[in-house]
Order: structure tokens, then sequence, then C-alpha cells
């Protein structure tokens, strides 16, 4: 059983185009978040979300809108992508609460804007 | 914002040979945590520790946390091909368990 699922796995697409990548966990966990990952390794967090509201926004563009539906799922939506959005975006959970809890990563997804 | 600052970012080794990671803060950490990456991976839970001073072993695999909470530590003994990979330490920085990752050591072993 897969803890923390992410689809599409690969994500090919144009300038100017909008994607979504989803993300679901089965661990009854109620924090998830969002990273980004560039091609040098680094490995920073965007959002995070506890129980469906969000708590942590890093400085990440606007055209970036991560959306939960229940604490189960949570969603990226990009709007109008650029070359520099090409990465590998991972999701994670992890119980809930302040610090001192592991997190639990997706199998990533790797866009590439052409 | 908080640094953490790892090196080597780079390690090629011998399989047999030991392997070291550092972990390095600015600033008193209340706890730090290890993640393992395999190429085309994702980052693994290896561990995390709490205490000043604190060693933990799993199995080669040997985890320091400094004295003044500030620096951590990862060493392999007889690195095999299955050690490949890049490994983070990972701090609790801000509230939301928000995990601020070290730059990693990226780990190639050769035969």
């Amino acid at each position: 059983d897969t803890a923390v699922s992410q689809t599409p796995k690969y994500l090919v697409t144009q300038m100017g185009n909008d994607k979504s990548i989803k993300c679901e966990q089965n661990l009854g966990h109620d924090t998830m978040y969002w990273y980004k990952q560039d091609s040098k390794k680094f490995l920073k967090i965007m959002f995070s979300y506890n129980n469906k509201e969000l708590i942590i926004n890093e400085t990440v563009p606007n055209r970036f809108s991560p959306k939960s539906p229940d604490k189960a799922h949570l969603n990226l939506h990009i709007n109008s992508l650029e070359l520099g959005d090409s990465a590998v975006y991972f999701c994670a959970s992890s119980q809930d609460g302040e610090g001192g809890y592991e997190q639990y990563f997706g199998p990533g997804t790797r866009l590439t804007v052409t | 914002g908080q640094q953490v600052m790892q090196i080597p970012q780079y390690q090629h080794v011998q399989e047999g040979e030991d392997f070291t990671t550092y972990c390095n803060s600015s600033t008193t950490l209340s706890n730090i945590q290890w993640y393992k990456q395999r190429p085309g991976g994702h980052p693994v839970f290896l561990i995390q520790l709490v205490k000043s001073g604190e060693v933990k072993k799993q199995k080669r695999l040997t985890f320091q946390f400094g004295e003044a909470k500030k620096n951590s530590s990862l060493h392999i003994t007889a690195t095999q091909t299955t050690d490949v990979g890049t490994y983070f330490c990972a701090v609790h920085t801000g509230g939301g368990n928000k995990l601020t990752f070290g730059t990693g050591t990226q780990l190639k072993v050769e035969l």
C-alpha cells in the first residue's frame, strides 16, 4: 500500500500552460506539504496544510496555488508555467503538531517546461 | 532565514571505504533529522536526534548530534553500493513542523 502517492509522475508541458499535480496520503496524517527540488538537489518547502488549512506559505510566486479538499489530499495548481518551474515536486505528510515528526514523501512529479 | 550547510557536496568512494557527511547550523537546534534519497527516488527518513551529544547507530550508519546542538554528522562504515544516494540533514524552523533541509551530500560508491 502506497503511503503518499502523487500523480502524474512525469509532466512535460509548454510555457504559459496551466497544470495540476495531485497528492494523496493514507497515513491518517493531518499535515501535508509541497516541496520543490531543483536540478542541484536543493529541497525547499513551498506550502504546508494542516487539516485543510494553510499554515506555511513560503516565498512562492502566486502562480502556485495549493488546495486541500480534505486532510488526505493536497493538490498543487500552477498557472502560466515558466521555464524556471522545471523541477521535481514532492508531496509529503506528517503527524500533527509542532516540530519533531518525521515526514513521509511521495514519489515526486518531474515537471519539465519547454 | 535559517541556513543549514552540509559538507561535502559530493563524495566518491571505493566500496568498503568509510564516508562522513557533516551538517552545520548557525543557530542552536531543537533537533535534527536525517534523510536519504536514492537516485530517482524520494527522501526517506532515517533518524532524528534530540539530545546534546547524542549518538545513534543503525547497522553501519552512525549519527551524532554536537554538544552545542549546532552540528551533526552521519558516518557510514564500509560503504556498499546500496549506500549510493543523497543524504540530507533537516532541521525544524518556525512552526507547523516546518523542515529546512540541508544542501545535501551526494554519495557515489564505486566497485
